[in-house]
């Protein structure tokens, strides 16, 4: 079974600057996520997908964050524009589907550095 | 105040060491509890899941629940040098259960 696929691995921007990751997620995956997780810290949630709908978006800066899943697929995350706290990695998971007993499966993410 | 604390490490240890590693969460509304392992640059793996109170083993893991208490364990005998990694706690809720808060994680060394 094939994993979690993110890319890009590593991108280096300016403040101010746009920037977009993607994510295709585990065959079949209903439920998709995309974390923060900031040096030190724990992952936190930003977004979730149910097929191609937002379940929970309440802890996403939507004056700057915006995320899509094509298709019920594949998902891009958008940062814009970036600010220096955004440095951070953005991991992607998928699940089978939202309930309670189906785990998490991440990818390896995507180390944004803002300068 | 968060509603998963980890303890913070780092922590280390020799070899064949048992590590016991610790979370507290304060809602209440948290009713499954799993322990991930993220080896550094990867993404976080899922090691041990647990729902009720009381103990879950898996070879040299062991999950423990105190839904009282609001406490979460998790211990790790024979302990090897590739158990060098940060575990992170998670705890999901019954209302939109696909939804994982995480602790800050504990880093791990197991030293030869």
């Amino acid at each position: 079974e094939a994993g979690v696929a993110q890319s890009p691995r590593y991108k280096i921007i300016e403040k101010r600057q746009s920037v977009a990751f993607w994510c295709n997620p585990i065959s079949g995956h209903a439920t998709l996520y995309w974390y923060q997780q900031i040096l030190g810290q724990g992952p936190k949630l930003l977004i979730q997908f149910q097929n191609n709908g937002v379940v929970d978006d309440s802890q996403l800066p939507k004056d700057r964050f915006s995320a899509e899943r094509l298709k019920g697929v594949d998902s891009t995350l958008k940062i814009q524009p970036a600010k220096l706290e955004d440095s951070a990695v953005y991991l992607c998971a998928s699940s089978l589907d939202s309930q309670y007993n189906s785990p998490l499966h991440f990818g390896n993410g995507t180390r944004l550095t803002v300068t | 105040q968060k509603e998963v604390e980890q303890d913070p490490g780092p922590l280390s240890v020799p070899e064949g060491a048992i590590v016991s590693l610790n979370c507290t969460y304060s809602n209440s509304a948290f009713q499954y509890f799993m322990w991930y392992r993220q080896y550094s640059r990867k993404g976080p793996e899922l090691l041990m899941y647990t729902y009720s109170s009381g103990n879950k083993e898996d070879g040299r893991f062991t999950a423990q629940v105190d839904k009282s208490s609001k406490y979460i364990s998790l211990f790790i005998r024979d302990s090897q040098p590739s158990d060098s990694a940060t575990y992170l706690c998670a705890s999901r809720g019954s209302t939109n259960a696909g939804k994982s808060t995480f602790g800050d994680g504990t880093t791990l060394t197991v030293k030869p």
